[in-house]
């Protein structure tokens, strides 16, 4: 079945510690993005990639990084510098067919505690 | 002005009522419109998508008016298994598919 796999479900770690947050799909898509989400918060931009070997920062991308250097995969690193880590992180991918912009798919997101 | 604007609820209503929510948005250029839900703690799941003529999936209508800017979803015969918040997204075409996400509207049905 086709879809978006992220890996762990459930994260803790110490602060000043980076740590990677793993986003695979085998949906086709050539848009990944990676979101978070604060309790009763909406979903904010953290960045977002277009192609492979290529990536853009969102909204909130400082103490973030990225790398695209497969289609399928677009992990997330968290690092020290990020003040706030503690989250709910959601990868989602997209693609464009028939001149329309197709929806988001979503992983099933990783909840990062740092303490 | 925000980008995509939602009245975040809470709205409570008894199990069999007919709910309805709004979504502005502020681009006119925007080009396509969806409805997503999510449920506590989990990731959010395509409800339906919005088309210029208005679509309808089973108890759910959505509804596009582009001259005033706004998307609606309307919910009849209100299920418990309903409560969740329902997320508005808007995108917009451009060097990508830039997605943006309202803040969602938390809907609790009651028995």
């Amino acid at each position: 079945d086709g879809g978006i796999t992220q890996s762990p479900k459930y994260l803790f770690r110490k602060e000043g510690q980076n740590v990677t947050l793993s986003c695979e799909q085998n949906l086709n898509h050539d848009a990944m993005y990676w979101y978070r989400q604060d309790p009763g918060q909406g979903l904010r931009l953290i960045y977002y990639s277009q192609i492979v070997n290529d990536f853009q920062k969102g909204d909130i991308a400082e103490g973030y990084s990225v790398s695209r250097e497969k289609k399928e995969s677009f992990p997330l690193t968290v690092t020290s510098a990020q003040k706030n880590p503690t989250a709910f992180y959601l990868c989602a991918s997209g693609g464009t067919s028939s001149g329309y912009n197709s929806p988001l798919h979503f992983g099933n997101g990783t909840r990062l505690t740092v303490t | 002005r925000k980008e995509v604007e939602q009245d975040p609820g809470p709205f409570n209503v008894p199990e069999g009522a007919t709910v309805a929510f709004n979504c502005t948005y502020s681009n006119s250029a925007s080009q396509s419109f969806f409805w997503y839900r999510q449920d506590c703690r989990k990731e959010p799941k395509l409800l339906m998508s919005v088309y210029s003529s208005g679509n309808e999936d089973g108890r759910f209508t959505a509804q596009l008016n582009r001259a005033s800017q706004y998307i609606s979803l309307l919910i009849r015969d209100s299920k418990l298994s309903d409560s969740a918040t329902y997320l508005c997204v808007v995108t917009d075409s451009g060097g990508y598919q830039k997605v943006t996400f309202g803040t969602g509207t938390k809907l609790q049905v009651i028995p």
